[in-house]
């Protein structure tokens, strides 16, 4: 198993320009999560996903859409990037019938 | 809105001592309490965790104790090692996982 996987490893943006986080697990895992990471802020949620086609807000959303088409596949969406939106972006997903959140190994995004 | 507080933000521990990280929350309704660990370049990875029904879970050189009335958990390494250098984060969360609020990590250094 190849675990949890993000595309790119790293990321240079311009301020607006759009772009997708990929993320995959072969896990057959049921929950997936979009965390971002910032010096002294912790791992803070932004989207995360129950299952295919259900997505709900986390903590910091806003600027960010996701979809769930399939149950391996959770991408990110940055429609317009910011500076503000300068991070590293960590996938991760979770077994139903599970605690533990397995990482991908993130991914450096910065926007100019 | 800060709900799960961590401290120290940084520790340097000399090789074979005792590394202690202490953690706050708010929310009586988390039932689950992990402590993730990130080597740099990499993301978290599950370190050990404990419901809030046991008082201290130890697995290794690495223990939690857990105090409910106090509403305080904490990591404790024994015999820190070089090797243990890493960010530490503690969470808290609720049946299911996908909904964690991490602190904002403890940057441990241990000196050879």
């Amino acid at each position: 198993n190849a675990g949890v996987t993000q595309t790119p490893k790293f990321q240079v943006l311009k301020t607006g320009q759009s772009m997708t986080l990929q993320c995959a697990q072969d896990m057959n895992h049921e929950y997936m999560s979009w965390y971002r990471q910032d010096p002294g802020m912790g791992l803070r949620l932004i989207h995360y996903s129950v299952g295919a086609g259900i997505t709900d807000q986390g903590e910091v959303p806003n600027g960010y859409n996701v979809s769930r088409s399939t149950t391996e596949d959770f991408p990110l969406r940055l429609l317009s990037a910011a500076p503000s939106q300068t991070s590293v972006y960590f996938c991760a997903s979770l077994s139903g019938q599970g605690y533990e959140q397995y990482f991908g190994p993130g991914t450096r995004l910065t926007v100019t | 809105q800060q709900q799960v507080k961590q401290s120290p933000q940084s520790l340097i521990v000399q090789k074979g001592g005792i590394s202690i990280i202490n953690c706050a929350y708010e929310n009586t309704a988390f039932d689950y309490f992990p402590w993730y660990q990130q080597f740099p370049g990499k993301g978290p990875a599950l370190l050990i965790a404990i419901r809030p029904d046991v008082s201290e879970k130890k697995e290794g050189r690495f223990t939690i104790s857990f105090n409910k009335s106090a509403k305080q958990f904490s990591l404790h390494i024994m015999d820190s090692q070089p090797g243990d250098s890493a960010t530490y984060f503690c969470a808290a969360g609720y049946t299911g996982g996908f909904k964690t609020i991490f602190g904002a990590g403890t940057r441990l250094f241990v000196k050879a």
